[in-house]
């Protein structure tokens, strides 16, 4: 199993900024995702974050709008810019070995975009 | 693309009751996902099925998969308080490394 570690927890931000999240895990790991649920919704992919790559988008999520990085195998972050109400959501991140194999999750950060 | 339907959308039990919840697939599942969250955290895993039939049991939480593997069942029995959240089920989807989920199952145990 991961232990994975999402900081901030939860965070109140103005409409028009941009805030990073970040996801640590305790061992190296070659996928990581990166999901938004949106309030009453199911988990939506947002994007797969690949060491020493860019990321790949899923339909409808963009670059811009979703930065990531992934500077190691036990790191990753996802930036929310220019933030409108339509952002709150949780967003979650994901490490799995591949298909067939168990997807850990993290706490998930919970966002409120005033 | 694959698409996981689950039902009932939300439920409402007296403690000590049992209950079902179901997870059916428009395609053949290639491993079954059950994953439950407390309301605004992440995702705690639960189970995995990927054998035709196969069932699997821990506490009083027990998942099947169908002989032909588009259904899946999550059985409790004796719910109690802290069995309250929401069930998510999740499968991978074509070729994709990464799960996809069905809309969720908001379970409220009262005591």
């Amino acid at each position: 199993s991961a232990v994975i570690s999402q900081k901030p927890s939860r965070d109140i931000c103005q409409r028009g900024t941009s805030l990073t999240i970040q996801c640590q895990v305790d061992s190296q790991v070659t996928m990581m995702f990166w999901y938004r649920q949106q309030p009453g919704q199911s988990l939506t992919l947002i994007a797969t974050a690949n060491q020493g790559s860019e990321a790949t988008y899923e339909s409808g999520f963009v670059i811009d709008k979703f930065p990531i990085s992934r500077p190691n195998l036990t790191f990753s972050t996802l930036t929310v810019s220019n933030m409108s109400p339509e952002d709150s959501s949780i967003y979650l991140c994901s490490v799995g070995t591949g298909r067939g194999e168990t997807q850990y999750f993290g706490p998930g950060t919970r966002l409120l975009v005033l | 693309s694959q698409e996981l339907e689950q039902s009932p959308q939300s439920l409402i039990v007296q403690e000590g009751k049992n209950l079902t919840i179901n997870c059916t697939s428009s395609k053949t599942l290639y491993g079954l996902y059950w994953y439950k969250q407390k309301y605004g955290e992440g995702l705690i895993f639960l189970m995995m099925l990927q054998k035709g039939g196969e069932e699997k049991s821990h506490e009083k939480i027990t998942a099947k998969l169908d002989e032909k593997k588009q259904q899946s069942s999550l059985h409790i029995t004796a719910s109690q308080p802290s069995h309250a959240g929401i069930y998510l089920c999740g499968a991978y989807s074509g070729s994709a490394r990464q799960l996809t989920f069905g809309s969720g199952t908001q379970l409220t145990v009262l005591p």
